[in-house]
């Protein structure tokens, strides 16, 4: 079935550092992606989104290309900052459903 | 203003005593879905509904139910917790199909049962 995995966390970086944190998946055809962002205590917001190979989805900074010859969609930004802190999710469009990763917390230090 | 809402925040129960979670949208979306999230298994979708009185189990159903008799509501019933139930659940909706619409979500209910 249809799977998303994305790197261990958590991750922990200084303000004005470059992020990069991984997500591949498996899936039958080429569904579209997601990154939602879960700041605390708060649910889940889209953070940005590619329909079909070679897009590039992008959004406060941050950027995430489909890449269908290594199945990923890595979420990259540049400088983070201290309101970056939060719970990142890699999805992928199922039947019916987002098929989530399991997570990856980042941690942004002043 | 367009949100998702649930109640109750915060709950802690004893294994066995029924409960239900509330969820509305004022959005007239058609699509809803309740997930439950787990430390290091991400969101798992329990159930979900097309329409109203239209609903269809998701990946982890057992244990829950659900009802959608009104378009903004929908309701997930725990009719005997376990502790195993244990964890932090999310109501979800959408226009249509999330497949290809937008999912907006409640701002989550943690659960506890001893």
């Amino acid at each position: 079935g249809d799977s998303v995995t994305q790197m261990e966390g958590p991750v922990t970086l200084s303000e004005e550092a470059f992020l990069t944190i991984n997500c591949t998946y498996t899936a039958t055809g080429y569904p579209s992606l997601f990154w939602y962002v879960q700041y605390p205590g708060e649910g889940l917001q889209l953070l940005l989104k590619a329909t079909k190979a070679d897009d590039k989805g992008s959004n406060k900074g941050f950027e995430a290309t489909y890449r269908k010859e290594t199945t990923s969609f890595h979420l990259e930004k540049g400088s983070v900052q201290v309101s970056d802190s939060a719970v990142y999710f890699c999805a992928l469009r199922g039947a019916q459903k987002l098929v989530f990763g399991q997570g990856t917390r980042l941690t942004i230090n002043p | 203003e367009a949100q998702v809402t649930q109640n109750p925040r915060y709950l802690i129960t004893v294994t066995g005593k029924k409960l239900t979670v509330t969820c509305s949208q004022n959005m007239n979306h058609e699509y809803m879905s309740w997930y439950r999230q787990d430390p290091g298994l991400g969101l798992r979708q329990i159930y979900y509904s097309m329409n109203v009185e239209v609903t269809d189990k998701g990946d982890v159903p057992e244990g829950y139910k659900v009802s959608r008799k009104e378009k903004r509501n929908f309701p997930l019933i725990l009719e005997s917790p376990s502790p195993n139930q244990t964890s932090l659940y999310f109501c979800a909706s959408s226009l249509r199909d999330p497949a290809y619409d937008e999912q907006f979500f409640g701002p989550g209910t943690r659960l506890t049962v001893l």
